[in-house]
């Protein structure tokens, strides 16, 4: 069965550092999410993306944040600049269009610590 | 600003043991989603609803979803051990961006 994958599965930086997270969302979907849950908290939108644009994003997605989709398979997330509070887990999702229930799929994460 | 509120937070129960879970918001969603995270773990989709009313059933599990569209609730019969876990929420309105509850944690004991 297809399933989002997401690499890697742990990184830790130092404040200050840039981070990349690495999402291949399932094949033949063609929206793609970037949640985020902090430790013992819900899981929070980051940003949707369609048609190689953000579709729309949250307050948490400020100027320090960027998504891109580089080829036809992959998919990132960038900090450019990450703080203690971007510690989290980031869960990239990815959903097919021809289903209009909006039935998102998540990967496994990536756990990020900042020193 | 949507909400979702899950009741209970925790549930801790007997194997063999009926349960319901509770998913409530104040805003008519355009689909619900449930999801079960395991520790360290990406959101697993279990079911979609979209329709005042829907009933879907997944083994052991029944979903349904409010006539008006607001709330929604899981029901697990006979709950066996690999039913612990936590149990997510997810709904969408007018975007298909996805508000999360707080989530059920469920712990079955044999």
């Amino acid at each position: 069965e297809p399933e989002v994958t997401q690499t890697p599965s742990h990184q830790v930086t130092q404040m200050g550092q840039e981070v990349i997270l690495r999402c291949v969302p399932i094949s033949n979907h063609l929206y793609f999410y970037w949640y985020r849950q902090i430790l013992g908290q819900k899981v929070e939108f980051l940003v949707s993306f369609y048609n190689n644009e953000i579709s729309e994003k949250s307050e948490i997605f400020d100027d320090q944040f960027s998504v891109e989709r580089p080829d036809g398979s992959n998919f990132t997330l960038k900090i450019r600049s990450t703080k203690l509070e971007d510690s989290a887990m980031y869960f990239c999702a990815s959903r097919n269009a021809r289903f209009s229930y909006n039935e998102q799929f998540f990967g496994p994460g990536t756990r990020l610590t900042v020193l | 600003t949507q909400l979702l509120e899950q009741s209970p937070q925790f549930l801790s129960i007997q194997e063999g043991e009926n349960l319901t879970v509770y998913c409530n918001s104040s805003s008519v969603f355009s689909s619900l989603q449930w999801y079960r995270q395991e520790p360290g773990e990406g959101p697993v989709l279990l079911v979609t609803v979209v329709t005042g009313g829907e009933v879907k059933k997944l083994k052991r599990l029944t979903f349904q979803f409010g006539d008006a569209r607001k709330d929604s609730s899981l029901h697990i019969t006979a709950a066996q051990t690999g039913d612990t876990g936590l149990y997510l929420c997810a709904g969408a309105w007018n975007t298909d961006k996805l508000i999360f509850g707080t989530g059920t944690r469920l712990q079955v004991f044999p």
